[in-house]
């Protein structure tokens, strides 16, 4: 069992492109998140999702878009990358949003915007 | 916003105690989390507390009073491995995790 997977592990990217951070969880877990890490600041959520179909904004949602078309994906994209958005991403699961359940991570992926 | 704060740097000895110290002041409360996590890594799942009170685990012990908007993490026996980050994480009223900027622990010899 895999948990969750996450691709690319790094990425440059050059300002204005585009970028799909890919995100698959094999547990049937029915919520997922997206959240960025930089120092200092701790993790921050960008977009969540309590179940397939759903998805809703977190903190830090600005720049990024996300969608639910099943329970095992949840892709988040940068329309167009900006130097900010530099940062490392991390995905995460849990069994049910809106319950005391636990959130499992993802291995992350670094992302350079220049 | 949530605020959750935690000590930036903590430095122990192989075989002492830590204790990391986390307040926060969250709109709700539905429980508080700690994580590890290594340099590079995913934070890892340690401990949850929703309930005053302590929770042991092995070596890692967490406490949580709600009123006062308080939790702290003890690590024992300390060893090298657990020279990582410790993020605290509140679950707020709508069930969202906010964390902490996170306690960088190192354990020397």
């Amino acid at each position: 069992i895999a948990g969750i997977t996450q691709a690319p592990t790094s990425q440059i990217l050059a300002a204005g492109r585009r970028m799909t951070l890919r995100c698959t969880q094999d547990m049937r877990h029915n919520a997922m998140y997206w959240y960025r890490q930089d120092l200092g600041l701790g993790l921050r959520l960008i977009h969540y999702s309590n179940t397939a179909g759903t998805t809703g904004k977190g903190e830090v949602p600005d720049g990024y878009s996300v969608s639910r078309a099943n329970t095992d994906d949840f892709p988040l994209t940068l329309a167009s990358a900006v130097p900010s958005q530099t940062s490392v991403y991390f995905c995460a699961s849990s069994d049910a949003a809106g319950t005391t359940d636990t959130q499992y991570f993802g291995p992350g992926t670094r992302l350079t915007v220049l | 916003g949530q605020n959750i704060d935690q000590p930036t740097e903590m430095t122990a000895t192989e075989g002492a105690i830590v204790q990391i110290n986390c307040t926060y002041q969250t709109s709700g409360f539905n429980g508080l989390f700690w994580y590890q996590q290594h340099a590079g890594v995913a934070p890892k799942f340690m401990s949850y507390n929703v309930l005053d009170g302590l929770e042991e685990n092995g070596r890692f012990s967490s406490f949580l009073s709600r009123s006062k908007g308080y939790s702290y993490l003890l690590l024992k026996e300390l060893q090298m491995k657990d020279s990582a980050s410790y993020l605290c994480a509140v679950r707020d009223g709508d069930y969202k995790l906010s964390f902490g900027a996170g306690t960088t622990v190192t354990v020397r010899a």
